[in-house]
């Protein structure tokens, strides 16, 4: 039962316009989500987290967006530059559980 | 500032042998846990450890994996006879116990079986 999905695999950008990635959850009980960053031959890096008190979060370019009723989360990210491109995960988790992540879409910012 | 360091970085090891990886989490972190990532996929979870409680091993794909952490720091996740579709990246992350704290990873140890 995949409870974090990450529909779109892949995803390609025109430099300096905006990236969105989306994702979905189904379990009602997560209050804490993450987006994650993945360059190849390195580990996750942590981007950005929003809590289900809020429905949106800005960090410098990225904001992350919650809907709750929806079951949706998206991170924006604007300005996109060619650094930008990576894998990126969503994840999720409810008060004393672990974290499920999604399978991950690849953004390509292209020059 | 010490992050996340996994040992090896790399490892090839032929069909059948045993191998471990290891994890040293950062200092202070009372969770750790441990995932792979297989060529194309996503994050898989392994097993998970959260102070001196039962680790959750939920994940763990087969009785030849295991792991153990010493000391509430250090963990070794142990593979055993190994088969080719073992072959993966190990990732390993740990955070501090503090309420809707980020886990932070480290770079992986790349598991190659001949």
């Amino acid at each position: 039962d995949q409870q974090v999905k990450q529909n779109s695999p892949s995803l390609s950008v025109q430099e300096g316009r905006i990236s969105i990635l989306n994702c979905d959850y189904t379990n009602s009980m997560f209050d804490y989500f993450l987006w994650y960053k993945k360059y190849p031959a390195e580990g996750p890096t942590f981007l950005i987290s929003i809590s289900s008190i809020k429905d949106k979060n800005e960090d410098g370019r990225f904001t992350v967006f919650l809907n709750k009723s929806a079951k949706h989360l998206s991170l924006h990210i604007v300005p996109s530059q060619p650094g930008d491109s990576a894998v990126y995960f969503c994840a999720a988790k409810a008060s004393g559980s672990r974290l499920t992540f999604g399978e991950g879409t690849q953004l390509t910012v292209n020059p | 500032g010490a992050g996340v360091s996994q040992s090896p970085s790399n490892k090839v090891t032929e069909k059948g042998k045993d191998v471990e990886l290891r994890c040293d989490p950062i200092s202070g972190h009372t969770a750790l846990y441990w995932y792979r990532q297989s060529l194309g996929q996503g994050l898989e979870f392994l097993i998970y450890f959260q102070g001196n409680s039962a680790p959750d091993k939920s994940g763990l794909p087969s009785d030849r994996f295991s792991a153990e952490r010493t000391g509430g720091s250090v963990s070794t996740l142990t593979i055993q006879r190994t088969q080719q579709e073992d072959s993966a990246v190990y990732l390993c992350a740990s955070s501090s116990p503090r309420s809707n704290q980020p886990q932070h990873f480290g770079d992986g140890t790349r598991l190659s079986i001949l």
